[in-house]
């Protein structure tokens, strides 16, 4: 069955270290998104992109980046991880713009 | 751009009553609304979704409704059981377009037994 996976599920990392979430999908979906899930902000958009080599920002986008090199997958890297970034991240995908998103399971992100 | 506000933030009831979630709309153009249902430590999962040329739209004991000239729609469970008791967010877009889903706040809804 098609589906969307992330890596690694949970990260305990220092200030100041880089760091790439993974994000995998086998549905073959053109639309990628990456999302941040803080108590009392419900899902703030990151970055997403609408097909390779395309990438675009979202509301919370400072010291985050993307990059897609592949319609497969959308890795998230925090470029020096702040205590501010401690949160959980979710991916998702889909067929068609502004259509129905499917959401990976997360990753709990700890920034010590 | 959107903005989609959700009402209640917490909503608990009894087992067997029945739920309701609000979500009013910004921009009239928006044509899909889409409802998720995130269990704990789960990333969110689509439950019903409504495009703006139906009214309601029913899926054994959840329904969705929409007022597209009030710019709201709801979601409806009813004969509640302990698994309904999640985080249920709204969103709203416009299919089609370049413009992604804008998502509600989120409503945790607690089912008492």
């Amino acid at each position: 069955d098609a589906e969307i996976t992330q890596s690694p599920r949970h990260k305990i990392t220092e200030t100041g270290r880089q760091v790439t979430l993974a994000c995998h999908q086998t549905w073959n979906h053109n639309n990628m998104f990456w999302y941040r899930q803080d108590l009392g902000h419900g899902l703030r958009l990151i970055h997403y992109s609408y097909g390779v080599h395309d990438t675009n920002k979202g509301e919370v986008s400072d010291g985050y980046s993307v990059s897609r090199s592949n319609t497969e997958d959308l890795p998230l890297t925090l470029e020096s991880a702040a205590s501010s970034q401690t949160s959980v991240y979710f991916c998702a995908s889909s067929r068609a713009a502004g259509g129905t998103q499917y959401f990976g399971p997360g990753t709990r992100l700890t920034v010590l | 751009g959107e903005n989609v506000e959700q009402h209640p933030s917490t909503l608990s009831v009894q087992e067997g009553d029945s739920a309701v979630i609000k979500c009013t709309y910004s921009d009239s153009a928006s044509n899909y609304f889409p409802w998720y249902k995130q269990e704990l430590g789960k990333g969110p999962q689509l439950i019903i979704d409504i495009r703006s040329n139906v009214g309601e739209k029913k899926d054994q004991r959840i329904a969705v409704t929409l007022n597209k000239t009030a710019k709201h729609f709801s979601l409806h469970i009813t004969e509640t059981q302990p698994e309904d008791s999640a985080v249920y967010f709204c969103a709203a877009s416009l299919e089609g377009s370049a413009r992604q889903l804008t998502f509600g706040s989120g409503t945790q809804l607690t089912v008492l037994p």
